[in-house]
């Protein structure tokens, strides 16, 4: 039973454009929710993070909006770069530690130049 | 300062026999994790040292996986015997032992393929 679900396991945008990935999850004690960029043959590298007592994080060009109702997070990246292209990972923890990260498929996105 | 590093990067094993994967954390940090991803799927939580003590092991598949954190530097994980379902990527990751959200830091990766 997953409990982190990241529906598109794909996603092409135009360079210099939004990129907006999305990410549900059905477990309620979770607290705190992170993404994570993967290149290929690399590990996952932490990008951002938001706790549940807040409804949007931003940083740089990337920014994180958390509905506690809709169970439901997304990331947006904007404008776009090549250097985005990866695999973009949700994941999320039951409390404000970090430990036990449950994290979903990945979506993998593309920029096109 | 030198990042989470894992050994081997890949390896090759058939069923039946033994393989350890070894991972160094940062140094300095007190928590380690063992992750999972089989191909294409999620990446999977398998277990969590503070120092040399085992937190949290609700994540190891079966009596097959042995991970041990000597001295709460190093880390190894062997798994006896593989099985074909035990290929995957086996990620490590170490935070600081500290209160409220301590980024993991995953190292690159054992790619682990056994025929």
């Amino acid at each position: 039973d997953q409990q982190v679900k990241q529906n598109s396991p794909s996603l092409s945008v135009q360079e210099g454009r939004i990129s907006i990935l999305n990410c549900d999850y059905t477990n309620s004690m979770f607290d705190y929710f992170l993404w994570y960029k993967k290149y290929p043959a690399e590990g996952p590298t932490f990008l951002i993070s938001i706790s549940s007592i807040k409804d949007k994080n931003e940083d740089g060009r990337f920014t994180v909006f958390l509905n506690k109702s809709a169970k439901h997070l997304s990331l947006h990246i904007v404008p776009s770069q090549p250097g985005d292209s990866a695999v973009y990972f949700c994941a999320a923890s039951p409390a404000l530690g970090n430990e036990k990260l449950t994290f979903g498929t990945g979506t993998r996105l593309t920029i096109i130049p | 300062e030198a990042g989470v590093t894992q050994f081997p990067s890949h390896s090759v094993i058939e069923k039946g026999q033994t393989v350890t994967l070894r991972c160094d954390p940062i140094s300095g940090h007190d928590n380690l994790y063992w992750y999972r991803r089989v191909m294409g799927k999620e990446i999977k939580f398998l277990l969590h040292f503070v120092k040399e003590s085992k937190q949290d092991e609700s994540g190891m598949p079966n009596n097959r996986f042995l991970a041990e954190r000597t001295g709460g530097t190093y880390s190894t994980l062997k798994v006896q015997p593989a099985e074909l379902e035990d290929s995957g990527v086996y990620f490590c990751a170490s935070s600081l032992w500290n209160a409220g959200g301590e980024t993991q830091y995953f190292g690159p990766g054992t790619r682990l393929l056994v025929l």
